[in-house]
């Protein structure tokens, strides 16, 4: 079974530019969760969606947005970079919106790594 | 103050040493705990879920949590060369979507032979 997908791995945008990182979950899983990563702050969350809808959004500016596909497949855009904005974007995925078991815990992606000169 | 706390490290033993691996959260609504494991250059894996207080064990690793202390533990026995990575703890609050995980900064594992 293939894992969570993520596209490009790599990328190197300037300031002012703007980014779209895509994300295919694991196949039958309904549900993915964007994350940031970086040294200074570690892992935050971006959104969640679910269903073609964003059920749940973290505590970044509005020049970042995400939407679902109907296939379950998710891009994240951002918009005006700043150099602030590299970091490694990791998508997960999860089978179910409600199950909390241990089966239903995120997958994570290998991340797409964006650097902002 | 971040909602978990874990100390970055990092953390350097010989092959064979038991490691222990901790975190404190704040939030009481914090009911499922995970450890991660990531590599250099990939994503998170899970390593470990737990849901209740008390031990659970997986091979050489055991998670251990306290939810009266809100203490979360990860212990590594016989660690190997390739348990180096950085670990990562993560909460769930009860009252969130399941797709939000709240993280520790992660930390750093270095096991030398």
């Amino acid at each position: 079974k293939a894992g969570v997908t993520q596209t490009p791995r790599y990328l190197i945008k300037t300031r002012g530019q703007q980014v779209t990182l895509s994300c295919s979950p694991i196949s039958g899983h309904r549900s993915v969760s964007w994350y940031q990563q970086t040294p200074g702050q570690g892992l935050q969350f971006l959104f969640e969606y679910f269903s073609e809808t964003q059920r749940n959004k973290g505590n970044f500016p509005g020049r970042f947005s995400g939407r679902q596909f109907s296939n379950s497949r998710s891009e994240m855009n951002v918009s005006t970079l700043e150099l602030g904005d590299s970091a490694l974007y990791l998508c997960a995925s999860r089978p179910s919106d409600r199950d909390s078991s241990g089966a239903n815990v995120l997958t994570f992606g290998a991340g797409s790594r964006l650097t902002v000169l | 103050q971040k909602e978990v706390e874990q100390d970055p490290g990092p953390l350097s033993v010989p092959e064979g040493a038991i490691v222990s691996l901790n975190c404190t959260y704040s939030n009481s609504a914090f009911q499922y705990f995970m450890w991660y494991r990531q590599y250099s250059r990939k994503g998170p894996e899970l390593l470990m879920y737990t849901y209740s207080s008390g031990n659970k064990e997986d091979g050489r690793f055991t998670a251990q949590v306290d939810k009266s202390s809100k203490y979360i533990s990860l212990f590594i026995r016989d660690s190997q060369p390739s348990d180096s990575a950085t670990y990562l703890c993560a909460t769930l609050d009860r009252g969130s979507t399941l797709g939000r995980l709240y993280f520790g900064r992660g930390t750093q594992l270095t096991v030398w032979p």
